[in-house]
């Protein structure tokens, strides 16, 4: 079964500072992980989109990592800023167009001043 | 960039009125527009996937009859909450597809319509 695992699935930090949420998955055949941003009562927005040949890919403060021989990802965000608050999802995809989406279940993170 | 636009942004009715929700695509051509639905701190779940001029496929255990959808043209497809009951209060939200776009390229969401059942 396809599956996405988030964690951590909340998260607390201080203004300025960093942090990194993780996405494991198990979806087969693999295509592409993307990250999305997700403000509260909005629709998700695209952070980035990796393929299988793709290790990193960057968006300003945010930068995405992936192992696509552990599928593993991670989502790195420098120098947290008050709008971050957001939740963050981690979706993959098969690589056909009729392949669904996989969500992971989001990390909630909230940025104190 | 590409805009997905949903109407209305927000609804209260009362128990058993139908509700419909608009999603355009305002800037592209969309043959296949998906529908989701999310709960409180939960992630999206897909409802149905919506292709213009053919019936919508469902997903596993949401009722067809009570979630109609219709993709009348390549901007815009509709999602019809028939007879609707405080349990169907969600977040709804609707993706497109461009014409032509690969699986290697995002889905635009809309912004989601908040749907709650008095």
């Amino acid at each position: 079964k396809n599956q996405v695992e988030q964690s951590p699935q909340s998260l607390i930090i201080l203004e300025g500072k960093n942090c990194t949420l993780q996405c494991n998955y198990t979806v087969s055949p693999f295509s592409n992980l993307r990250w999305y941003k997700q403000d509260t009562g909005r629709g998700p927005v695209s952070l980035t989109i990796m393929t299988f040949s793709e290790n990193t890919k960057s968006n300003g403060r945010y930068t995405a990592t992936l192992d696509a021989d552990t599928k593993q990802s991670s989502l790195h965000i420098t120098a947290s800023q008050l709008s971050d608050s957001a939740s963050y999802i981690c979706v993959v995809s098969g690589p056909f167009a009729g392949n669904m989406l996989t969500f992971g279940g989001g990390t909630r993170l909230m940025v104190k001043p | 960039g590409a805009v997905v636009s949903q109407h209305p942004s927000w609804v209260i009715c009362k128990s058993g009125t139908s509700v419909k929700i608009e999603c355009r695509s305002l800037d592209f051509q969309a043959t296949t527009m998906f529908w989701y639905r999310q709960f409180p701190k939960q992630s999206l779940m897909l409802m149905a996937t919506s292709n213009e001029g053919s019936k919508a496929t469902y997903e596993q255990g949401v009722e067809k009859d009570k979630f109609l959808i219709n993709h009348a043209s390549l901007t815009l497809s509709t999602l019809t909450v028939t007879s609707a009951h405080p349990e169907d209060s969600s977040f709804y939200i609707c993706s497109a597809r461009p014409f032509g776009q690969t699986s290697n390229q995002p889905q635009h969401f809309g912004d989601g319509t908040r749907l709650s059942i008095l």
